[in-house]
């Protein structure tokens, strides 16, 4: 079975510069998650997604962060424009439903902002 | 509100020798509970689960964790540490109900193998 798939694994970009994540889940998982992972610290939810429907957004900062997952199955994380402190690794995670079976985590995309 | 604490930031131990990393969680009810474990550049890899029943839990590279409702508590233990065990490990609750899905994780604990 393949796992959750990400890109690019790293990106280097200059504060107020945009940029996109991508994010494909594993075949049949209806729900998709985007964490944050600053530094030293462990992974923060970002954003949940039920199909193409947004479950959990709250701790996604909206002026700066957007994230779609338009036929329910791939999905992008976008930042625009981005800080320093947005240096840190995203990270996609999977589930068969809203749960926590067949929870799987992505590689990340490890972003570096200067 | 849920949280996690992982009280040890950094535990080196030699080769051989046993391991215990402490979690400890706080939320009102009993949560789901999870031990995941991140090498440099990865992912994070799921050891092993805790939702009910046993609360002694088996699970991958011969790792268990014990859930200790009156101590709130789910540290991980190894007999015997592998040099290839180094890595971080992360222990992280789940709510039962409500927001399902979204994993608290504590700041991990990075374990160093000593030959």
């Amino acid at each position: 079975e393949a796992g959750v798939a990400q890109s690019p694994r790293y990106k280097i970009i200059e504060k107020r510069q945009s940029v996109a994540f991508w994010c494909n889940p594993i075949s049949g998982h209806a729900t998709l998650y985007w964490y944050q992972q600053i530094l030293g610290q462990g992974p923060k939810l970002l954003i949940q997604f039920q199909n193409n429907g947004v479950v959990d957004d709250s701790q996604l900062p909206k002026d700066r962060f957007s994230a779609e997952r338009l036929k329910g199955v791939d999905s992008t994380l976008k930042i625009q424009p981005a800080k320093l402190e947005d240096s840190a690794v995203y990270l996609c995670a999977s589930s068969l439903e809203l749960g926590f079976y067949g929870y799987t985590f992505g590689s990340g995309t490890r972003l570096t902002v200067v | 509100a849920q949280s996690v604490t992982q009280p040890d930031i950094h535990i080196t131990v030699s080769e051989g020798a046993s391991l215990e990393l402490r979690c400890n969680y706080s939320y009102g009810a009993t949560p789901y509970l999870f031990w995941y474990v991140q090498s440099p550049g990865q992912g994070l890899q799921l050891l092993l689960k805790y939702f009910s029943g046993d609360t002694l839990v088996q699970g991958i590279k011969g790792f268990e964790a014990e859930f200790k409702r009156s101590q709130s508590s789910f540290n991980l233990r190894k007999p015997s540490v592998h040099w290839s065990d180094a890595a971080e490990y992360f222990c992280a609750v789940g709510a039962r109900g409500g927001s399902q899905g979204n994993l608290i994780f504590g700041k991990g604990t990075k374990l160093s193998v000593k030959p």
